[in-house]
């Protein structure tokens, strides 16, 4: 079974602390997201990443930057954590092209910034 | 950009009964729709998955249509049952890399016992 494990459930961080989510899958995936979870807004798209080292911007990356130095590891970084932060982050992985184009999610983390 | 459109936002049924989530999608490339379910405290897990060049696609008591021409796509789930309660999403997808999956709001659908 693939497993995508994320450091924490539930994070609580101070306005303009530097915040660190990190991802970790187990089945070799290439491509790895993270995602902004909010009630009313689906999911939405932060940064993606198709191999180590190698970044895009997603729908929503102001505010955010991310590191992949590991093929199992993805990191989403929040340099200086706002109020408007307050969310659940959902970190996937899926293989490159065909035929399964499942994305296998973590559990989330909540995080709360006051 | 690809928007999904999705409703109902909330759905409550009683147990036995079918339930039936509505998607729409605006970009005409889009070419692979799944759907998954997120359960209380977990992450979404898919469920069901159709490509563009299949109108229909039955898993059991779960199924997807997809209407290409009108640019909508459905989840149906008969028999409900209580474990089906849950917030389901569809998305919609037109490369190979995911990487421009745009999910919809999700449903809360609520199965009553």
């Amino acid at each position: 079974d693939v497993k995508v494990t994320q450091s924490s459930r539930y994070l609580v961080k101070r306005t303009g602390e530097k915040v660190f989510l990190e991802c970790v899958q187990d089945m070799d995936h290439e491509n790895m997201f993270w995602y902004r979870q909010d009630p009313g807004l689906g999911l939405r798209l932060i940064y993606f990443s198709y191999d180590v080292k190698m970044k895009e911007k997603g729908d929503i990356p102001e505010g955010y930057s991310v590191s992949r130095e590991k093929k199992e590891r993805f990191s989403l970084i929040l340099e200086s954590a706002s109020t408007n932060q307050t969310s659940m982050y959902l970190c996937a992985s899926s293989p490159r092209g065909g035929p399964s184009y499942e994305q296998y999610f973590g559990p989330g983390t909540r995080l709360t910034v006051t | 950009g690809e928007n999904v459109e999705q409703h109902p936002s909330t759905l409550s049924v009683q147990e036995g009964d079918s339930a039936v989530i509505k998607c729409t999608y605006s970009d005409s490339a889009s070419n692979y729709f799944p759907w998954y379910k997120q359960e209380l405290g977990k992450g979404p897990q898919l469920i069901i998955d159709i490509r563009s060049n299949v109108g229909e696609k039955k898993d059991q008591r779960i199924a997807v249509t997809l209407n290409k021409t009108a640019k909508h796509f459905s989840l149906h789930i008969t028999e409900t049952q209580p474990e089906d309660s849950a917030v389901y999403f569809c998305a919609a997808s037109d490369n190979w890399d995911n990487n421009d999956m745009r999910f919809g709001a999700g449903t809360r659908l609520t199965v009553k016992p």
